[in-house]
């Protein structure tokens, strides 16, 4: 089934540890996004991708890194996580059809760091 | 830069009565809006958006470049709609959507 997964759905993890958070789509989209939402608070795009090997950073600054190896995934990477890490992440991916982009979102990863 | 306000964030209201969540937007050039929804244990969905100029689950929303407003709109509450409901918008050449702070609505029975 065509869908947008992320993995894993909540992480709890220490100070200091590296951690990468997946997305993977099979939808067969080119563009793909990172967003970061705080409890209450809107989406904040830390990255975005219009293919392979093509990132860029976005809105909020992020110490986070991705990469676009393959179309379906876009991985993001925290090396030494941190407690102002702590948050939400929505990954995202989109398709234009006729015109119109449609962003489809995946069901988000919760991370704590102690 | 652009910028989307949605100064509610918790609108109560009762089954059946008329329902408006106000959405302001700030951008220079000719936007496109759109209104997602998260259900309660659900992920982030695309709920309409004003180039379609469409009604899903009753709900309508009008661009007012004038105003820059994108208000959404139900005449008639219902439970199901109970929700966080974000306004975003996409700016000309970059898909990457700018979202407001969200607004919870709570219709009660």
């Amino acid at each position: 089934e065509a869908d947008i997964y992320q993995t894993p759905r909540y992480l709890v993890i220490g100070t200091g540890k590296k951690i990468t958070l997946e997305c993977s789509q099979t939808m067969g989209h080119d563009k793909m996004y990172w967003y970061q939402q705080d409890p209450g608070m809107e989406l904040h795009l830390i990255h975005y991708s219009y293919g392979v090997n093509s990132t860029e950073k976005g809105d909020l600054s992020s110490e986070s890194t991705v990469s676009r190896i393959r179309t379906e995934h876009f991985p993001l990477t925290l090396e030494s996580a941190r407690p102002s890490h702590t948050s939400q992440y929505l990954c995202a991916s989109s398709e234009s059809t006729g015109g119109r982009e449609t962003q489809y979102f995946g069901p988000g990863t919760r991370l704590l760091v102690l | 830069a652009q910028r989307v306000t949605q100064p509610e964030k918790l609108l109560s209201v009762f089954k059946g009565a008329p329902v408006e969540l106000k959405c302001n937007y700030s951008y220079s050039g000719s936007p496109e809006l759109f209104w997602y929804v998260q259900y309660s244990r659900q992920r982030l969905q695309l709920l309409l958006r004003h180039i379609s100029r469409e009604s899903i689950k009753g709900f309508t929303a009008d661009l007012n470049k004038g105003e820059t407003s994108f208000h959404l709109k139900k005449p008639f509450a219902q439970e199901e709609d109970s929700a966080m409901y974000y306004c975003a918008l996409s700016s000309t050449g970059r898909r990457a959507l700018t979202f407001g702070s969200g607004t919870r609505l709570q219709v009660q029975p």
